[in-house]
Formats: structure tokens, C-alpha cells, sequence
């Protein structure tokens, strides 16, 4: 079982529509969480991060983390064609390290 | 402030050349890793070095690869005697603390051997 597991998708959603990304993890010791976006033959680039349980929001994103459930989720509201891409959940281990998803793609047709 | 610069973008080797791949990280940072990334597939951590010292390697192969993060100059991924399945993307990313919660990639190398 991988520490980390993410639904590679694709997932593919019209646009405007609210996009509900996630993963779950088997670490209980995993502190923070982060979402990274990753677009075709780019570096991956930090959405958001969290620590612990709670919400963030940040505009039309709203990163979400459930320790007790070990799920994190990633909504985008008001979902537009520019945010397909690949969405990769990390978490930070005891040794600072990022462990992370396989990635989800996720395509927003117009 | 130019960003984590890697190059070549794209480089393709023979089976048993050598490939070498560099890293000049942000402005200011001092904390470098390494990932490979295969197709369809998540980030898999290499190595994270500071400036002269490898920090954490327990994801390099025991191998034919090697890095180093000189104290000046960019960082470096050496891959020796490549083989086909060493064709992936690598990407580096650098970070100004220890953690990597701040961590701002660079676009990768592709690395093809043929």
C-alpha cells in the first residue's frame, strides 16, 4: 500500500462546475499538507498547504484536511478550462520530506 | 528574481553515456532536492542538499547515481552508464529553509535514453 494514494483520474468536469479533489494517506504523523498543480511538461507549482485539520481558503480554492479520517480534499469553485491540469497532493513526513500523489488530471470543458 | 533554472530541458543519452543534469536554485536559497518523475506517476524524492553537504539521500539509487551542490555553481545529478528506465523527468526544487514547505520547482529535465 503506497503511503500516499490519489485517484489519477482524468476528471473531467464543464466548466463552472465545483471540482472536488482528494487523498488519503496511511501516516499518522504527517503535519502538512500541500496541493500542487503540475500543467504539461512543467514543474509543479504550490497551490496552497495546510497544517493539521481545518480549512484554507484562498480565492476559488479551498483545501481541506480530516487527520482523523487521514483525507485531504482540494475544491475549486467556479472551475475554469485554465485549471486543467495535474493536481498533486504532498505531505511532510518527520524528516521533511514530501511525500507525494500520483496526481490527478483534471480537464474543465468549456 | 529568476526562478529554479534546470538544464538542458531535454537531454537524450545512449544506453551506458553519462547524463548530467544542473540545478541553479532561487536567489537565496540554500536547499536543494532532487525528484524523478515517470510518466503518470507522482514526485519520487532523491536527495535534498545544502550548500557542500548531501543532507539526505535515501532516495538515490545505491547505483551509478550520484549528486552534489557545490559551494559555488549549480547543483548536479549525475547519472552514470544511464539505462532505458532511467528515461524520466527530473525536476529539482529549491527552498531558503529546511522543510520544503516554501519550495519552488524548476521546469525539469528530460531525460531519454536511447
Amino acid at each position: 500500500q503506497k503511503e500516499v494514494e490519489q485517484d489519477p483520474g482524468p476528471l473531467s468536469v464543464p466548466e463552472g462546475a465545483i471540482v472536488s479533489l482528494n487523498c488519503t494517506y496511511s501516516n499518522s504523523a504527517f503535519q502538512y499538507f500541500m496541493w500542487y498543480r503540475q500543467y504539461s511538461r512543467k514543474g509543479p507549482e504550490l497551490l496552497m498547504y495546510t497544517y493539521s485539520s481545518g480549512n484554507k481558503e484562498d480565492g476559488r480554492f479551498t483545501a481541506q484536511v480530516d487527520k482523523s479520517s487521514k483525507y485531504i480534499s482540494l475544491f475549486i469553485r467556479d472551475s475554469q478550462p485554465s485549471d486543467s491540469a495535474t493536481y498533486l497532493c504532498a505531505m511532510m513526513d518527520s524528516n521533511y520530506q514530501l511525500i507525494w500523489g500520483a496526481g490527478t488530471k483534471l480537464i474543465i470543458k468549456p | 528574481n529568476a526562478g529554479v533554472m534546470q538544464n538542458p530541458r531535454h537531454l537524450v543519452r545512449r544506453r551506458g553515456q553519462e547524463a548530467r543534469l544542473r540545478c541553479s536554485p532561487m536567489k537565496g536559497h540554500s536547499h536543494v532536492y532532487w525528484y524523478r518523475q515517470l510518466p503518470e506517476e507522482g514526485l519520487k524524492f532523491m536527495v535534498y542538499l545544502q550548500k557542500e553537504n548531501i543532507i539526505d539521500e535515501s532516495g538515490m539509487p545505491k547505483e551509478r547515481f550520484s549528486a552534489e551542490f557545490p559551494k559555488e555553481g549549480p547543483s548536479i545529478l549525475r547519472i552514470q552508464q544511464v539505462v532505458r528506465g532511467d528515461s524520466a523527468a527530473y525536476f529539482c526544487a529549491s527552498s531558503p529553509s529546511t522543510g520544503g514547505t516554501e519550495a519552488f520547482f524548476g521546469q525539469g529535465t528530460r531525460l531519454t535514453v536511447v
